[in-house]
């Protein structure tokens, strides 16, 4: 309904797994971004892609690799988290410099 | 400075009352604006632009100082279903993207 998807919705994994989380925006915009929200906290931007280029990155740790395939695809690839990454990840697109960023409707990640 | 400030409230107010959240930010250069709303453990969604002219929506109205880098949003006659916590943005271009800069929120609870 809003135009970005993001799956899973939900996901609990182990300090030692490897997940990925999957946005998909079907608003033909050419930038996607990832934020991290944790508990009481603002929105924090981790990555942001235009026209498939990563153009910030906020001194996100490596444990999160960013992959944006294609423009209407974009990726967060998780390796060796920590609990303290537990929050809400959220992915968002915009279209050049017009118009608000859209956001999906996020991922709840527990890291155990 | 924080780039975008807003008073992180909480805001109690009861039903049918108006309640006015202020918004401040620093770059002069930024371009566009605007609020957006954020249940709890939701994704933030577009509420509305913000344009020097003014913009009305229903209850709410937005009000951009460009002048005064300042930005207002006035709910009228309140409802339960206004409960949130409404977020402060300002877009600035960059390149082919758009910066979006997020404040930190203003939480809104109304009361019966």
């Amino acid at each position: 309904e809003t135009g970005v998807t993001q799956t899973p919705r939900h996901l609990v994994m182990g300090m030692t797994n490897k997940k990925s989380l999957k946005c998909e925006q079907h608003l033909g915009h050419n930038a996607m971004y990832w934020y991290k929200q944790s508990a009481k906290k603002p929105l924090e931007l981790m990555f942001v892609y235009s026209l498939e280029e990563r153009v910030e990155n906020n001194s996100v740790p490596s444990r999160f690799s960013p992959e944006c395939p294609n423009s209407s695809h974009l990726f967060l690839h998780l390796h060796t988290l920590q609990p303290e990454d537990s929050a809400l990840y959220l992915c968002a697109s915009s279209q050049g410099g017009v118009g608000g960023a859209f956001f999906g409707q996020g991922t709840r990640l527990t890291v155990v | 400075r924080k780039e975008v400030e807003q008073d992180p409230g909480p805001f109690n107010v009861p039903e049918g009352a108006t309640v006015a959240f202020n918004c401040t930010y620093s770059n002069s250069a930024s371009q566009s604006f605007f609020w957006y709303r954020q249940d709890c453990r939701k994704e933030p969604k577009l509420l509305m632009s913000v344009y020097s002219s003014g913009n009305e929506d229903g209850r709410f109205t937005a009000q951009l100082n460009r002048a005064s880098q300042y930005i207002s949003l006035l709910i009228r006659d309140s409802k339960l279903s206004d409960s949130a916590t409404y977020l402060c943005v300002v877009n600035m271009k960059a390149g082919s993207y758009q910066k979006v800069t997020f404040g930190t929120g203003t939480k809104l609870q109304v009361i019966p």
